[in-house]
């Protein structure tokens, strides 16, 4: 089965503490990629990043890091010093063959509020 | 930039009513889709199609259809709306296996 689990349903910290969103997938392809999007009030999903199966390297884009283990099949988002701004529901997502066709399978999203 | 619209950003119908949400993309993606969000339950994929007039079904096709009659047009139709149905619905494009460029979002109310 192929499938998305984000147990942490909100997280709410204070600005500038450093917060970590999990993501652990399942699936039987050995090939697959990993997605993690964001949600702002607006609505509109907004692609933060996308991680092939065969690379574990983890990745740092400014105060955003993400930390891909295969053992563990989790796939972490780490903000640091968060913001305001940074507020939103963050959703992480697997692409699978399914039925003979790419699909996208998402986790049920972490709701984070950061307050002032 | 990639552009994705939807035709509405909120939209109330009552029951039983046909309703048509309409996507349109830009950048001539083949591949383009549309999800539901509800709370707790994440984005589920309802269809999605692969080029003109072909479609797939999702997860949970069950009280929707689609056309995509047009390379960068994809409808969502609800043949007869229930209040079950009220959600947001998301639609999405993407080149062939690339990352999805996701619309505002319509936030449907059937009453």
């Amino acid at each position: 089965a192929q499938k998305v689990t984000q147990a942490q349903t909100e997280i709410s910290v204070v600005e500038k503490e450093d917060v970590t969103l999990d993501c652990v997938y399942e699936t039987r392809d050995t090939t697959y990629y990993l997605f993690w999007y964001k949600q702002p009030p607006s609505g509109e999903l907004v692609f933060l990043i996308r991680r092939n199966s065969f690379d574990e390297q983890n990745e740092i884009s400014g105060r955003y890091s993400w930390n891909f283990q295969k053992s563990t099949s989790s796939f972490n988002f780490t903000i640091t010093a968060s913001q305001v701004v940074d507020s939103a529901v963050y959703f992480c997502a697997l692409r699978a063959v399914i039925q003979g066709a790419q699909k996208l399978v998402f986790g049920q999203g972490t709701r984070l509020t950061i307050n002032p | 930039d990639v552009k994705v619209t939807q035709s509405s950003r909120y939209l109330v119908k009552r029951t039983g009513e046909k309703v048509f949400l309409e996507c349109v993309q830009d950048m001539d993606h083949e591949n383009m889709f549309w999800y539901r969000q509800d709370p707790g339950l994440g984005l589920r994929l309802i269809y999605f199609s692969y080029d003109v007039k072909m479609k797939e079904k999702g997860d949970i096709p069950e009280g929707y259809s689609v056309s995509r009659e047009k390379k960068e047009r994809f409808s969502l139709i609800l043949e007869s709306a229930s209040t079950n149905q009220t959600s947001m619905y998301l639609c999405a494009s993407s080149p062939l296996s690339s990352k999805q460029y996701f619309g505002p979002g319509t936030r449907l109310t059937v009453t």
